[in-house]
C-alpha cells in the first residue's frame, strides 16, 4: 500500500504558467481533499471530492481547479499561476466511517510561483 | 475568522517532562477533534481523535482532553521524548459536514534532550 502519492515534489512556475498537481491513493477511499499551507498557517482546504465525479469548492479555490474521473485519482489544476500561489500543497483522503474522519496525507508538493 | 485556534505557535519542553499543546475552537457545531502532527517535509500524519461524547481518549503516551463548556481540548505527551519534535495541528469537524475539517494553524514542540 503506498497510501496517498503526490507529484511533483518540488516546481518552480513563472507568473502565468499553468501545471497540474497530481494524486493518487490506492486505499479505496471515496474522499479526497486537497490543502495548501502557507507559513505559519494552518492548512486551508482548496477543493474537495466526495467520490468520482463529485467535487466542491472549500475555503480557498479560486485560481484552482479539479477533476475526478477515478475514485484513485483527484488532480489539482492552476492556471495562470500567481506568486499569492506559492505555497506547500497536500492532498488526503479517508474512507469516511461515521464519526471516524482521519485523514491520510501524501508528502507535499512545494511550488514556487515568480 | 479562526474557527479553530492555536495559540502558542512553538512549545519547548525537557526530555522526560510533559508536553501540553492546547486547542481553542469557536463553533459549537464542532463534534469530533483530531490531532495530527507533522515533521518538516512530510505531510501531517493523524495521532489521536475525540468525540465530543467523550472528555478523555488516551492512547500510549499520548492523551486528549475535551472541555466543551470552555470549547477547549488539549493534548497531554507523557514522557516527552525528542521524536516528539514536530508541527502539531488541532483539527475539528461537526456532524453536519463530516467530509470538512478544519485545522488550527499548529504548534511547533521541541523536545530538548
Amino acid at each position: 500500500n503506498a497510501g496517498v502519492t503526490q507529484t511533483p515534489k518540488f516546481r518552480i512556475l513563472k507568473i502565468g504558467q499553468s501545471m497540474t498537481l497530481q494524486c493518487t491513493q490506492d486505499m479505496n477511499h471515496n474522499y479526497m481533499y486537497w490543502y495548501r499551507q502557507d507559513p505559519g498557517m494552518g492548512l486551508k482546504l482548496i477543493y474537495y471530492s466526495v467520490g468520482a465525479g463529485i467535487t466542491d469548492k472549500g475555503e480557498v479555490p479560486n485560481g484552482y481547479n479539479v477533476s475526478r474521473s477515478t475514485t484513485e485519482d483527484f488532480p489539482l489544476r492552476l492556471e495562470l499561476a500567481a506568486p499569492s500561489q506559492t505555497s506547500v500543497y497536500f492532498c488526503a483522503s479517508n474512507g469516511y466511517l461515521a464519526g471516524g474522519n482521519e485523514q491520510y496525507f501524501g508528502p507535499g508538493t512545494r511550488l514556487t510561483v515568480t | 475568522d479562526q474557527q479553530v485556534k492555536q495559540n502558542s505557535p512553538s512549545l519547548s519542553v525537557q526530555e522526560g517532562r510533559i508536553s501540553i499543546l492546547n486547542c481553542d475552537y469557536t463553533n459549537s457545531m464542532f463534534d469530533y477533534f483530531l490531532w495530527y502532527k507533522k515533521y518538516p517535509a512530510e505531510g501531517p500524519t493523524f495521532l489521536i481523535s475525540i468525540s465530543s461524547i467523550k472528555d478523555k481518549n488516551e492512547d500510549g503516551r499520548f492523551t486528549v482532553f475535551l472541555n466543551k463548556s470552555a470549547k477547549h481540548l488539549s493534548l497531554h505527551i507523557v514522557p516527552s521524548q525528542p521524536g516528539d519534535s514536530a508541527v502539531y495541528f488541532c483539527a475539528a469537524s461537526a456532524k453536519t459536514s463530516y467530509d470538512k475539517v478544519i485545522f488550527g494553524p499548529g504548534t511547533s514542540l521541541s523536545v530538548i534532550p
